[in-house]
């Protein structure tokens, strides 16, 4: 089933700013926004945001989630090496009934 | 604190059957849908299905519906996923999670499934 676009790969500086995007249409991401979850490597993943950009307790307020139509952004300022990590969107679509997720995005701070 | 503790996972042939569970505590388990979500080994993420606070809707995925079968029992607090037809393109760790205005929120640790012969 269709999926959202994450770009495979952000590279960037140690306390530099890593924006990541999440393109997805009108029946998914710009439907009801998209969900950030984040996963260290042989770990689970972690919510970040929810699809209405709460941050659960716990998650750092370096980190911000914002929509612009059917494009859903996630911003991590001050990278830290803690940062790296892989990074993954999911939006509920409406015609499939599903959720979808993107590729996921592998974050490399510098 | 939320746990969430996946188990039945293990090496079954193809075509065969599995059945998973996932136990859930330090939480209202009524009060969330429920999910299902795998990762194939060295691959992203994968949504399964989930089903709705009363068991009364479920949805799932084009890729396993009319294969797997999301179901839960309210009065043990427990969260299944019975698996037939199984290929090898179900190989996959897969996890139980709470799931509010999220694909999933609280996570188990997984349970690896492989399907081989």
């Amino acid at each position: 089933q269709a999926g959202l676009t994450q770009p495979p790969s952000v590279s960037k500086g140690l306390r530099q700013t890593a924006t990541f995007t999440c393109t997805g249409n009108s029946n998914n991401v710009g439907y009801e926004g998209a969900a950030w979850l984040q996963q260290y490597q042989g770990h689970p993943p972690k919510l970040l945001f929810d699809r209405d950009h709460n941050r659960p307790s716990g998650i750092s307020e370096r980190l911000s989630a914002s929509r612009s139509g059917n494009i859903a952004s996630l911003t991590i300022t001050g990278l830290q090496p803690e940062d790296e990590a892989d990074y993954y969107c999911s939006a509920w679509d409406r015609t499939l009934s599903a959720w979808v997720f993107g590729g996921g995005t592998k974050l490399t701070v510098l | 604190e939320v746990q969430l503790v996946e188990s039945g996972g293990g090496l079954v042939q193809p075509g065969g059957s599995l059945r998973l569970s996932c136990a859930a505590s330090g939480f209202t388990f009524t009060d969330y849908w429920m999910s299902w979500v795998r990762q194939a080994p060295g691959k992203g993420l994968e949504w399964v299905g989930n089903i709705r606070q009363d068991g009364g809707a479920t949805y799932h995925a084009g890729s396993v519906k009319g294969r797997f079968t999301i179901s839960r029992d309210n009065t043990e607090n427990s969260l299944y996923l019975q698996m037939n037809s199984l290929t090898a393109e179900d190989t996959a760790v897969y996890y139980c999670a709470t799931s509010k205005a999220s694909p999933a929120s609280d996570w188990g640790q997984g349970t690896l499934v492989t399907v081989s012969s």
